[in-house]
């Protein structure tokens, strides 16, 4: 079936270090891919996303390549701030209007 | 704009008492509407969605259960709580554009 593999966390930073939360994922066809922010407290919001192989999604200094041949959707951050201490979720949608969602990783970023 | 509404924000329950959880959107028509648990230190599950009023789709079994009374109102319900209904309880809607689903604030539920 479907399914979704992310880094497991918690991932903790200092503010300006480089970020990469990986996730990989096992499909059958070609899925859109997407990642969701959760700041404490709150529901997901849309960070990004890329909807065929080699597309690149980007916001708020994210970004992440749809990696086809490596079944890949790792997310980067060239310098992250106290602000992005959140959960990450890595997601696919196969057009059947549900999203299968990784397990989340938990980012702290210290100052 | 859109917005999305859950209440209650938190709720403590004992094992064995009812449940009603509310979700409303704002703005759209003829949503799709999703109920999802995320349990401690756990990912999302999707337990039920629905493509329009009156159509319920499960996708766990579960003492849970959900239902449509109007266009732009999800309920998610339950005759007896159990422990393991604890968790964070996330509302959804999306117009069926690929992956496009915005969530509710959620609502904590402890049951003890």
């Amino acid at each position: 079936g479907n399914s979704v593999t992310q880094m497991e966390g918690p991932v903790t930073l200092s503010e300006e270090a480089f970020l990469t939360i990986n996730c990989t994922y096992t499909a059958t066809g070609y899925p859109s891919l997407f990642w969701y922010v959760q700041y404490p407290g709150e529901g997901l919001q849309l960070l990004l996303k890329a909807t065929k192989a080699d597309d690149k999604g980007s916001n708020k200094g994210f970004e992440a390549t749809y990696r086809k041949e490596t079944t890949s959707f790792h997310l980067e951050k060239g310098s992250v701030q106290v602000s992005d201490s959140a959960v990450y979720f890595c997601a696919l949608d196969f057009g059947n209007e549900k999203l299968t969602f990784g397990t989340g990783t938990r980012l702290t970023i210290i100052p | 704009s859109q917005t999305i509404h859950q209440w209650p924000a938190t709720l403590v329950q004992p094992v064995g008492s009812p449940l009603s959880l509310e979700c409303t959107v704002e703005g759209t028509s003829n949503p799709n509407l999703y109920w999802y648990r995320q349990a401690a230190g756990r990912g999302l599950q999707l337990l039920f969605y629905s493509v329009g009023i009156g159509q319920i789709s499960s996708e766990v079994p579960q003492n849970l259960s959900a239902s449509r009374p109007q266009d732009r109102q999800f309920i998610l319900s339950s005759k007896k709580l159990l422990l393991s209904d604890s968790g964070f309880y996330l509302c959804a809607w999306s117009l069926g554009q690929v992956g496009e689903q915005f969530f509710g604030p959620g609502t904590r539920l402890t049951v003890l």
